[in-house]
Parts: structure tokens; sequence; C-alpha cells
């Protein structure tokens, strides 16, 4: 399968900072990355998708402004939580698909972001 | 948006015992994975399955597609096994998006 590392798996920031999540694919060059939110005890949501080379593509209720997505280059793509709020405090998790693309998906270790 | 089901939300087994978990979803799929997460959060993958039987050991998985759910199958359950379970879709017609399910509890004790 196609190895996805995340970077930082912890962050614990201050209220009104920003953070910038990494997630790399190892192995595979990936045009197309999925980042997603798990908050505690429930199921994944995704957030949006990221392409490389343009615009990433928002879920409805994520707001792009608060959540900036770049990818740009095939084997990265960086999340970064804009002023960050205790209420944005989750598990983000990205994934993307290996090569050739079967349409399996592989995620990486996930990042545990707290706001204090 | 496609709606993906799974039961039950939490089982609680002894080792050595079988379990199944289901996984409903209320439209056509293109894709169907199930996932094991560990108690560090990371998802690991179980089967890419959209269709038909796959097995790995303890193990087995099957999805009927033409009636829109899927079975995860652990035999033998282990300590190991506990975690939560998740199966989730790409639809037909919203492809490229892996919407997740509900999940699944699983406790295994000693």
């Amino acid at each position: 399968g196609a190895v996805v590392s995340q970077h930082p798996s912890r962050v614990i920031c201050k209220s009104g900072t920003s953070v910038k999540i990494e997630c790399r694919s190892l192995d595979f060059q990936a045009t197309t990355m999925f980042w997603y939110r798990q908050f505690p005890k429930q199921s994944l949501m995704l957030m949006a998708t990221s392409n490389e080379g343009s615009k990433a593509t928002y879920e409805q209720g994520v707001e792009k402004d608060k959540f900036l997505i770049n990818h740009a280059s095939l084997t990265l793509s960086t999340l970064t939580v804009t002023s960050a709020h205790p209420e944005d405090s989750s598990f983000y998790i990205c994934s993307g698909s290996g090569t050739p693309n079967t349409g399996e998906l592989f995620f990486g270790e996930g990042s545990r972001l707290t706001v204090l | 948006g496609i709606q993906v089901e799974q039961s039950p939300p939490d089982l609680i087994l002894q080792e050595g015992a079988n379990s199944t978990l289901r996984c409903n979803f209320s439209d056509s799929v293109n894709n169907l994975q199930w996932f094991h997460q560990n108690p560090w959060g990371q998802l690991i993958n179980l089967f890419y399955i959209p269709s038909g039987t796959k097995q790995n050991g303890r193990l087995s998985a099957t999805t009927v597609a033409t009636e829109r759910y899927s079975l995860l199958y652990i035999s033998s359950s282990q300590t190991t096994d506990s975690g939560v379970y998740f199966c989730a879709v790409e639809g037909s017609y919203n492809t490229d998006k892996l919407i997740f399910g509900t999940g699944t509890r699983l406790q295994v004790f000693p």
C-alpha cells in the first residue's frame, strides 16, 4: 500500500495563533489528497479535497479562509488552521491514493491539535 | 449525499469470540473500504472491497453492492482487535470522495 506521512503528530497552541500541518506522500505522487477532521468519539468528516496546482475544493460548512490548503507539489499538501480557537481542537488526518490509482485511499498518522 | 450507517455502534466481546459488523449505504458505490482505527488514531486499511468477498487471516469481508451493504467478520477475536471499525464508501454519483460510516467501537476483554 501507499505510505502517507503527517507532521506534526501533536501540536498545542494558544488561541489566535496559526498552525500548519504537513501531509506527504512518501512513495507515490498524489495529484489529489483529502483532509478529514475527527472530533472525539465521532466519525471522520471530509473537510476538503486538495488538488495539486489548483485551489482546494471545500465541503459545505467548512470555512476556506479558516482552513487554508496548499498543494504545491505532487508529494506535499499542507493544511493551515488560521487564528485557531479552542473549538478547532480536533484530530486532522489526510489521505491519498497510490500509484497507480486503484481508488483505494491510504491515510496518514493524523495530527492532534489542541488549542488552549 | 450518500448515507453510511454501521451497526452495532458498540460491541463488547470476550477473547476468542466471533463477531459480525455491518455497513449499510444508501446509494450505489464505486468503492468501499474497511478500516480499523487504533487507540492512537491511526487508520489501518483492512479491506478494499467494492464487491465480492475477501479474507485476510482472521478477518474477512463481503460486500453485496446490489443490496447496499457490507459485512466484516472477525473470528477468534483478540484484545488487539479492540478499537473502532469504520467502513467508508465512494458513491457512484459523487466520485473521488470517501464518506465514512458511523463506526463500530469494539472492546475485546481477556
